[in-house]
């Protein structure tokens, strides 16, 4: 596509619920990333592929929250028995990473509302 | 642990008028800091990528300076118009990864 597309949007859900976040990055790029962006603050890094692999999941807050890329192109956010706190705007970005030059392309974020 | 702190938090200016925004680090070991701009319930653009080896970029009416060993950096923005209203996110990347550490970001309103 010609963007990162997020889906859904908007989510609420009921404190306790699983929920997924899906994020299609842009055609051939093979790096994806996942941030959390809280109200008022900088996004924060949560995990990022190269492929199919999770290269870097440093920035997972718990074992609730979980990802993955089983083709090495879309991309499911998963949350396990959710929290309040857990609410936030979720952004991916994709890259297609050489030397020298990381721009990567962020898409415009799913709202996920715990309530 | 790298930090990234902006100041100011917010900023009003009439249009026309030339500003500038600031973002500094604690630790000088980057790889490059980015610049980035978020419009309201959207996601964020990329705006200028300073390579650590490099000392400022330039993209029309924006210029971004980066001093590592001071662990600062600003943007500049000339000729200042209502559209640039928006949040102004300063991130470093330590590695070639997109693995980013962003500050708060500066909220700019320019009023017409």
């Amino acid at each position: 596509g010609a963007g990162v597309s997020q889906t859904p949007s908007n989510k609420v859900t009921e404190k306790g619920k699983y929920v997924e976040l899906r994020c299609d990055p842009i055609s051939g790029h093979t790096a994806l990333y996942w941030y959390r962006q809280s109200l008022g603050q900088g996004p924060e890094f949560l995990i990022y592929f190269q492929g199919t692999g999770a290269a870097d999941d440093s920035g997972l807050p718990n074992d609730r929250f979980f990802a993955v890329r089983p083709e090495g192109s879309v991309s499911t956010l998963k949350i396990q028995r959710t929290e309040r706190g857990d609410s936030a705007v979720y952004l991916c970005a994709s890259s297609f990473e050489y030397l020298g030059n990381t721009e990567a392309f962020f898409g415009q974020g799913t709202r996920l509302t715990v309530v | 642990k790298q930090e990234v702190t902006q100041i100011p938090a917010a900023l009003s200016v009439p249009e026309g008028e030339n500003l500038v925004l600031n973002c500094s680090f604690t630790d000088s070991a980057i790889y490059n800091l980015q610049w980035f701009r978020q419009d309201p319930g959207k996601g964020l653009t990329s705006l200028l990528l300073i390579q650590s080896s490099q000392r400022e970029q330039t993209s029309g009416r924006l210029n971004a300076s980066l001093d590592k060993s001071s662990g600062r950096s600003t943007l500049y923005i000339a000729a200042s118009q209502p559209g640039d209203s928006a949040t102004y996110l300063c991130a470093v990347g330590m590695d070639s990864s997109y693995k980013l550490i962003f500050g708060s970001g500066t909220r700019l309103l320019v009023r017409p």
